[in-house]
């Protein structure tokens, strides 16, 4: 079975400085996808970035991008420039390929953002 | 474009009170979703449905029901609440399809949560 795994339960970091939220995760397929979701006190989940496994270029969406390591199985999110509305919950996701895809996610970074 | 829409916001039930929430996609989305959050858990997959008429067991389906008799409305159903089912909601849709075609496609759309106690 897959497994998600954020070991981060808390971060902070300054803002307009940079953060990396790590994420690791075990499979035995080779197709899949990988996610990060934020999680704002609104409660609504929404998606930050997607990297798809067979793409060796690592996915980046303004401020957002990761650091996909394949063969280590690491997925980290790094948030450049860190603005007070990032402050959220950060879930890593992951889903298979196939064509049942239910995705599996970690259980969480909680992301602070200092003034 | 009101994508995934949870009702109800918030819910209070006493031990042994029945319910049922709903979540309705306008997006004709095949694949819909129910899961829950606990803090420290994340998220957990309750029950899902690759289409209408179909639904199938997730992670922790223990206690609830669901039913997707249309393609844009998937219930979820307490028959007999306890209060470990005290949690926040979350349903979730997405298209169905495969590893090579329609990527753009290729995520899950959220609900904002129903936060249900259970006293």
């Amino acid at each position: 079975a897959q497994t998600v795994t954020q070991s981060q339960p808390e971060m902070s970091v300054q803002e307009a400085e940079t953060v990396t939220l790590s994420c690791t995760y075990d499979t035995s397929e080779s197709d899949y996808y990988l996610f990060w979701y934020k999680q704002p006190p609104s409660r609504q989940m929404i998606l930050v970035i997607r990297q798809e496994a067979y793409k060796q270029q690592n996915a980046t969406e303004n401020r957002f991008s990761v650091n996909f390591q394949k063969a280590a199985k690491s997925f980290s999110l790094k948030i450049s420039d860190s603005q007070l509305g990032d402050a959220a919950m950060y879930f890593c996701a992951y889903r298979s390929a196939n064509r049942d895809d239910k995705i599996i996610f970690g259980k969480g970074t909680r992301l602070h953002i200092l003034p | 474009n009101a994508g995934v829409t949870q009702t109800p916001k918030f819910r209070v039930l006493k031990t042994g009170q029945s319910m049922t929430l709903l979540c309705a996609q306008d997006m004709n989305h095949e694949y819909m979703y129910w899961y829950r959050q606990d803090p420290g858990m994340g998220l957990r997959l309750i029950h899902y449905s690759v289409g209408e008429g179909t639904t199938a067991k997730g992670e922790v389906p223990d206690g609830y029901n669901v039913s997707r008799l249309k393609k844009q409305n998937f219930l979820l159903g307490l028959e007999s609440a306890a209060p470990s089912q005290t949690s926040v909601y979350f349903c979730a849709s997405s298209y169905s399809l495969y590893f090579f075609g329609g990527l753009a496609k290729n995520i899950q759309y959220f609900g904002a949560g129903t936060r249900l106690s259970v006293l």
